[in-house]
């Protein structure tokens, strides 16, 4: 079945650039989207077909897909980022990434 | 404003059943597709399921099929998961999302998720 991997976290500090890769097979040739969740609260999606962003979401908030890794970048990261990013695809089934965690120190 | 409502968690023992509820509000609901997704504690997201908006196309997760079945009812706004034979491991919160529209074959996101239901399998 069809992986998508992610690390597990990421340590970023205030005002820096964060990125968060998510890899799998031809995942290029595939659409990802990027969901953050904060906890206790349900996912948001912040990128939607590799580089959209939702009304509402910053342009801070950028994606990219190519090859065999998307990633999601924030720049000038702020401490409200920090939360658990996923990504997700779809293959002949829905498939999410491990997840990531955003620490913005 | 467009909203998703979640209802039908509880605690059941390994083999029984439940059906969630998700009552779909402030879009027309009959125009997108929809999914289940769930949450088991502590863990990441774990998509479930897929239904197109005519309920032509059905998919499932691996870990569910032949067990779960979705389904939804346009003329009542509502999205539906009847889970049998649950498991201890299909304790999670799960979430119903919208897709984000387009009825594009794969999927391009979901951009709305509801505030989840809690099933809990435990004997």
């Amino acid at each position: 079945s069809y992986e998508l991997t992610q690390p597990a976290s990421v340590s970023v500090s205030p005002g820096q650039t964060a990125s968060i890769t998510c890899s799998g097979d031809k995942v290029g040739d595939k659409y990802v989207s990027w969901y953050q969740q904060k906890p206790g609260q349900s996912p948001v999606l912040v990128i939607w077909q590799d580089t959209r962003r939702p009304s509402g979401i910053p342009e801070r908030i950028s994606g990219s897909n190519s090859g065999n890794v998307a990633t999601l970048t924030i720049s000038g990261t702020q401490a409200m980022d920090e939360a658990d990013y996923y990504c997700q695809a779809w293959d002949t089934r829905g498939v999410f990434g491990g997840g990531t965690k955003l620490t913005v120190l | 404003e467009v909203q998703l409502v979640e209802s039908g968690g509880g605690s059941v023992q390994p083999g029984g059943s439940l059906r969630l509820s998700c009552a779909a509000s402030g879009f027309t609901f009959s125009s997108y597709e929809m999914n289940w997704v769930r949450q088991a504690p502590g863990k990441g997201l774990e998509w479930v399921s897929y239904i197109s908006s005519t309920s032509t196309v059905i998919h499932y997760a691996d870990s569910v099929k032949g067990r779960f079945t979705i389904s939804r009812d346009n003329s009542k706004n509502s999205l539906y998961l009847q889970m049998d034979s649950l498991r201890v491991e299909d304790t999670a919160v799960y979430y119903c999302a919208k897709d984000v529209g387009g009825h594009l074959w794969p999927p391009r996101g979901m951009d709305v998720w509801g505030q989840g239901t809690t099933v809990t399998v435990s004997s």
